[in-house]
């Protein structure tokens, strides 16, 4: 089954404590991206990935960092998450940029 | 700066009554357009796309969207609504020119009422 996932479901942390939300495709998309979400203000993009080894800064990437070691995975990293990080986010992989995006479930972060 | 705006915030419609839900972006290269869904609790749908020629494009669920270039718009519609079409819907806008960000509305929430 084509899906993506992504760990953990959810999580409460503390501010300054540093994180790593996985997340994972299994249709071997190019194209993967990471987008948080607020009531309001729709999805905002952080990072995206066109490939392996190549990403570029969203619209939202302050405080966030990406790395895509391998085409499946394009894991987040909050290095020192702040209480304004607290949302939802979301992974999502494509075949490219105009091609439908297969969002994972999401992420329900709450730093306190 | 490219933006995309989606001008109601909730929609309230009749079950069985004709849905229409705007969008609105402003991009000054040929824009890629696209609608989404996010049931609650869920992860957001691929409804339908446009990249060109015709401007009336057609997708799952009933659903279709028309672009106007002159009125830079891209609403949705649909001529009956079903209960379980109650969700949030997004437009979404790239444009190659613009590098390969997608952005997004905030978001239109339809309710159904029976």
């Amino acid at each position: 089954e084509a899906q993506v996932t992504q760990n953990p479901r959810y999580l409460i942390t503390v501010t300054g404590k540093k994180l790593t939300v996985t997340c994972s495709q299994n249709m071997n998309h190019e194209y993967m991206s990471w987008y948080r979400q607020d009531p309001g203000l729709g999805l905002r993009q952080i990072y995206y990935s066109m490939n392996v080894e190549v990403t570029d800064k969203g619209d939202v990437p302050e405080g966030y960092k990406v790395s895509r070691k391998e085409k499946r995975n394009f894991p987040l990293i909050l290095e020192s998450p702040s209480p304004n990080q607290t949302s939802l986010y979301f992974c999502a992989s494509s075949r490219g940029l105009l091609e439908k995006q297969y969002f994972g479930p999401g992420t329900r972060l709450t730093v306190t | 700066a490219q933006s995309v705006t989606q001008p109601d915030i909730h929609i309230t419609v009749s079950e069985g009554a004709s849905l229409e839900l705007r969008c609105n972006y402003s991009y000054g290269a040929t824009p890629y357009l696209f609608w989404y869904v996010q049931s609650p609790g869920q992860g957001l749908q691929l409804l339908l796309k446009y990249f060109s020629g015709d401007t009336l494009v057609q997708g799952i669920k009933g659903f279709e969207a028309e672009f106007k270039r002159s009125q830079s718009s891209f609403n949705l519609r649909k001529p009956s609504v079903h209960w379980s079409d109650a969700a949030e819907y997004f437009c979404a806008v790239g444009a190659m020119e613009y590098g390969n960000k997608l952005v997004f509305g905030a978001g239109t929430i339809l309710r159904v009422k029976s």
